[in-house]
């Protein structure tokens, strides 16, 4: 059974820090992995889907990687703001379709 | 362009009532999913349809039925809610994947938030 995790569970840094979340997975066989940002009582917005043949997709600040063969992927930010402050989320979908979401990465970047 | 919506944001049951909540899409999406997130979790899938009059189990789909009778609405139904199903339910719509090439993400609505006492 495909089992996602994200670590570290919570992160506080300094406004201006980079940083990197990070996701890893137990089973290689997925057709794409997102990055979701959940705010406070807020639905879900995607970020940044890779696929599978892909090895990383970049919007702006954010950059998102994927290794297949070691079932990990990472979510940098660049110069973070304290807007960035939110949980991130990471999914992928599996052979079936359907997607598996990590616990997710709580984030609070200090003015 | 309204997106996802899902009707009530917030609703309070007691122990062995009913109630429907109520998920729209006008992105003419022909996938429809359920999810419930608890704390310190991520989502889970309920339910999923794949189509008009298709509904599907998904990972957690005890104490829930699901239908999906016009193209643009998906309903989760609880007919005797209990504790354990305390959780913000989100809603979520994609285009087939089948179809776009697994490029399309799900877009979800805001959530409805359940307390069952």
């Amino acid at each position: 059974k495909q089992e996602v995790t994200q670590i570290p569970a919570a992160l506080s840094v300094p406004e201006g820090e980079n940083l990197v979340l990070n996701c890893s997975f137990t089973d290689s066989a997925i057709y794409n992995l997102q990055w979701f940002r959940q705010d406070p009582g807020k639905g879900l917005t995607s970020l940044l889907l890779i696929q599978s043949s892909q090895r990383e997709q970049t919007s702006g600040r954010l950059n998102a990687s994927l290794d297949k063969s070691s079932g990990r992927s990472t979510l940098y930010i660049a110069a973070s703001q304290p807007g960035d402050s939110a949980t991130y989320l990471c999914a992928l979908m599996d052979s079936s379709y359907k997607l598996i979401f990590g616990s997710g990465t709580r984030l609070l970047v200090r003015p | 362009n309204a997106g996802v919506t899902q009707t009530p944001k917030f609703r309070v049951l007691k122990t062995g009532q009913s109630m429907t909540l109520l998920c729209a899409q006008d992105m003419n999406h022909e996938y429809m999913y359920w999810y419930r997130q608890d704390p310190g979790m991520g989502l889970r899938l309920i339910h999923y349809s794949v189509g008009e009059g298709t509904t599907a189990k998904g990972e957690v789909p005890d104490g829930y039925n699901v239908s999906r009778l016009k193209k643009q609405n998906f309903l989760l139904g609880l007919e005797s809610a209990a504790p354990s199903q305390t959780s913000v339910y989100f809603c979520a719509s994609s285009f087939d994947p089948y179809s776009t090439g697994l490029e399309e993400t799900q877009y979800f609505g805001p959530g409805t938030r359940l307390l069952v006492l």
